[in-house]
C-alpha cells in the first residue's frame, strides 16, 4: 500500500550542484505532478505529466528538468542547483479527469547553501 | 488563466464552533473540479473534500462542506464543531478539463488554529 513514494525525504546540495528526485507511484495513475511549497505561496506547480513520454512546464518551471519514462515514475532534476531553489518539493499523482483528487508524497525538503 | 485566491493567512476558531474558510477561483474552463487538502504540521497532504462544477448540490464529508457559489466563483469551505486536531493549513485547490490542461494549481493556504 505505498501509495506515492518520494525519495530522498531530506537533502542538502552546494551551489551547482545536480540532483533528481525520483517520484514513484503504483496506483496506475496517469497524471503525476512536481510542486514545490514556499513559506505564504502554497503549492506552485513546476511540471507535470499526463502521461508516459509526455511532460508540460507548469507556474515555475525555470531551473527544473522533468522525464517520465514509464508510467509509475516521474522524475525531477535539478541541473544547477541554487539557493532560490531551497524548498519542499512534492509529488502528486491523480487519474486522468477534473474529477478526482491528487495523491501526494510525503515531501523532500531540499536545502541549497 | 487559471487562479486560486484564499485571503486568509491565518484563522483562529474556538473547539467545537464552525469555521469557513474563504477560497475563490478564475477559470475559462466550462467544467473543472475543486478541492481542499489539509496539510497537518507532520507536512503530509490530506485530501478532504471535492466539488464539481456541474454539481448541483454542495458536497458534504461528515464535518466538512463545501459552500460552492458558483457565479461568484468561490468554493468556501465549512468545518462544522471544530476539534483541537484541525489546527493545521488548509489549502484550495483546482484543476479545469480544456484550458486549464488537466493541471491541478493550488491557493496560498489558510492556517487554521482551534483554540481550546
Amino acid at each position: 500500500n505505498a501509495g506515492v513514494t518520494q525519495t530522498p525525504k531530506f537533502r542538502v546540495l552546494k551551489t551547482g550542484q545536480s540532483m533528481t528526485l525520483l517520484c514513484a507511484q503504483d496506483m496506475n495513475h496517469e497524471y503525476m505532478y512536481w510542486y514545490r511549497q514556499d513559506p505564504g505561496m502554497g503549492l506552485r506547480l513546476i511540471h507535470y505529466s499526463v502521461g508516459e513520454g509526455t511532460t508540460a512546464k507548469g507556474e515555475v518551471p525555470d531551473g527544473y528538468n522533468v522525464s517520465r519514462l514509464k508510467k509509475q515514475n516521474f522524475l525531477l532534476g535539478l541541473e544547477s542547483a541554487a539557493p532560490s531553489q531551497t524548498s519542499v518539493y512534492f509529488c502528486a499523482s491523480s487519474f486522468q479527469g477534473a474529477n478526482t483528487e491528487a495523491f501526494f508524497g510525503q515531501g523532500t525538503r531540499l536545502t541549497v547553501v | 488563466a487559471q487562479k486560486i485566491t484564499q485571503t486568509q493567512p491565518g484563522m483562529f476558531v474556538q473547539e467545537k464552533e464552525a469555521v469557513t474558510l474563504d477560497c475563490t477561483y478564475d477559470t475559462s474552463d466550462p467544467s473543472y473540479g475543486l478541492f481542499w487538502y489539509k496539510q497537518p504540521s507532520s507536512g503530509e497532504m490530506i485530501f478532504l473534500i471535492y466539488q464539481g462544477s456541474y454539481d448541483q448540490q454542495n458536497a458534504t464529508e461528515g464535518r466538512y462542506s463545501l459552500n460552492f457559489q458558483k457565479a461568484r466563483k468561490s468554493a468556501n469551505l465549512v468545518i462544522s464543531a471544530s476539534q483541537l486536531g484541525d489546527s493545521a493549513m488548509y489549502f484550495c485547490a483546482m484543476r479545469g478539463v480544456n484550458t486549464g490542461g488537466f493541471k491541478t494549481i493550488f491557493g496560498a493556504g489558510t492556517r487554521l488554529f482551534v483554540k481550546a
